[in-house]
């Protein structure tokens, strides 16, 4: 079936350092691929997204590349600032449409 | 522009009583309807999802139901709660066929079951 695997954290860094979160995917042919980022109290936004191989989705600084050979669809940001903290889901649309397979969350925390 | 509104925001209700959460959509017809649960300390849970009036599929056996009295209006209901049924639900809508493009968040009700 479909999943999603994202590194835990929490992840602590300092303000301008630079943000992995790690993502791999198990799914039937080539899902869509999103990050959700959810501060405190609050809903889910979408954040990027990509809808095929070699694909690079970016928003606010952050991106994340579609590899396919890797099956892997990892965040990164080149310097984050206290703003970012929050947690981010990495998820993929199951091949039916029928529903987003979200991974556990990775909590951010970054201070200055 | 679409937008979408969940409401409380947050409830506090006792231990067998009945719940009702609402969702409604604006600016487009016939989206897909989804409820999901994020209980604490976990991620996202999808209870159930709807692509037309009347029309509830459930992905998870459990203590809630949902209907979908109108296109673009979605409840999650209870008739008795229990205490694993506190956490924070989200509604969200999606176009249909348009999928692989994500899926719209509401703001969330947060339930506490005590």
């Amino acid at each position: 079936g479909n999943s999603v695997t994202q590194m835990e954290g929490p992840v602590t860094l300092s303000e301008e350092a630079f943000l992995t979160i790690n993502c791999t995917y198990t799914a039937t042919g080539y899902p869509s691929l999103f990050w959700y980022v959810q501060y405190p109290g609050e809903g889910l936004q979408l954040l990027l997204k990509a809808t095929k191989a070699d694909d690079k989705g970016s928003n606010k600084g952050f991106e994340a590349t579609y590899r396919k050979e890797t099956t892997s669809f990892h965040l990164e940001k080149g310097s984050v600032q206290v703003s970012d903290s929050a947690v981010y889901f990495c998820a993929l649309v199951n091949q039916a449409g029928t529903a987003l397979i979200f991974g556990k969350g990775t909590t951010l925390s970054v201070s200055s | 522009s679409q937008t979408i509104h969940q409401w409380p925001a947050t409830l506090v209700q006792p231990v067998g009583s009945p719940l009702s959460l609402e969702c409604t959509v604006e600016g487009t017809s016939n989206p897909n309807l989804y409820w999901y649960r994020q209980a604490a300390g976990r991620g996202l849970q999808l209870l159930f999802y709807s692509v037309g009036i009347g029309q509830i599929s459930s992905e998870v056996p459990q203590n809630l139901s949902a209907s979908r009295p109108q296109d673009r209006q979605f409840i999650l209901s209870s008739k008795k709660l229990l205490l694993s049924d506190s956490g924070f639900y989200l509604c969200a809508w999606t176009t249909t066929g348009r999928e692989e493009y994500g899926y719209t968040f509401g703001s969330g009700t947060r339930l506490t079951v005590v």
